[in-house]
């Protein structure tokens, strides 16, 4: 069964700094990956998806890896503000469940300091 | 706003009672999902369908039922609520399956089951 590791569960930074999440999977058998934020007491908003044929997706301050070969992706955020305070989770598919199943992490809890 | 609509926001059960949770989207969604949310679990599957009339199970299928008559609305239904169904509830679509593409979220459904 696929199990996603999101290292670390917890994340305080000063405001301007670039910092980086990280996603793992225990199959790296991944075909797609979706990055999301959730704000307390909110859904989900996907940030950055990166399709089978694609290594990583750039939007903004925010760009997203995916190393295939290890399972890993990582989310960098540049220049970090206060308003980047949220909850971080990573979500993949696998080939062998088509794409209608996605596994998602338990994500990161990131604070930016201003 | 287009968007996937969920309520109620908030329910409060007893057990062995039975209550349906609501999600519509006005976006044309084929794909359309229920996800549960529980604390240090990340979010697990419960129900997907992939267009109208097609429903398949997820990863806690057990003690909900679906159904998918149109393409807008997918309403989850707890047959008799359990304790352990008390949970933060979410509805997801995206135009195609939910691996290589946007996933749209609702902004969740508090169950307390008492």
């Amino acid at each position: 069964k696929q199990e996603v590791t999101q290292i670390p569960a917890a994340l305080s930074v000063p405001e301007g700094e670039n910092l980086v999440l990280n996603c793992s999977f225990t199959d790296s058998a991944i075909y797609n990956l979706q990055w999301f934020r959730q704000d307390p007491g909110k859904g989900l908003t996907s940030l950055l998806l990166i399709q089978s044929s694609q290594r990583e997706q750039t939007s903004g301050r925010l760009n997203a890896s995916l190393d295939k070969s290890s399972g890993r992706s990582t989310l960098y955020i540049a220049a970090s503000q206060p308003g980047d305070s949220a909850t971080y989770l990573c979500a993949g598919d696998e080939r062998n469940f088509g794409n209608e199943k996605l596994t998602f992490g338990t994500g990161t809890r990131l604070t930016i300091i201003p | 706003n287009a968007g996937v609509t969920q309520t109620p926001k908030f329910q409060v059960l007893k057990t062995g009672q039975s209550m349906t949770l609501q999600c519509a989207q006005d976006m044309n969604h084929e794909y359309m999902s229920w996800y549960r949310q529980d604390p240090g679990m990340g979010l697990r599957l419960i129900h997907y369908s992939v267009g109208a009339g097609i429903t398949d199970q997820g990863e806690v299928p057990n003690g909900y039922n679906v159904s998918r008559s149109t393409t807008e609305d997918f309403p989850l239904r707890l047959l008799s609520a359990a304790p352990s169904q008390t949970s933060v509830y979410f509805c997801a679509s995206s135009s195609g399956g939910a691996g290589a593409n946007v996933l749209t979220f609702g902004a969740g459904s508090r169950l307390t089951v008492l």
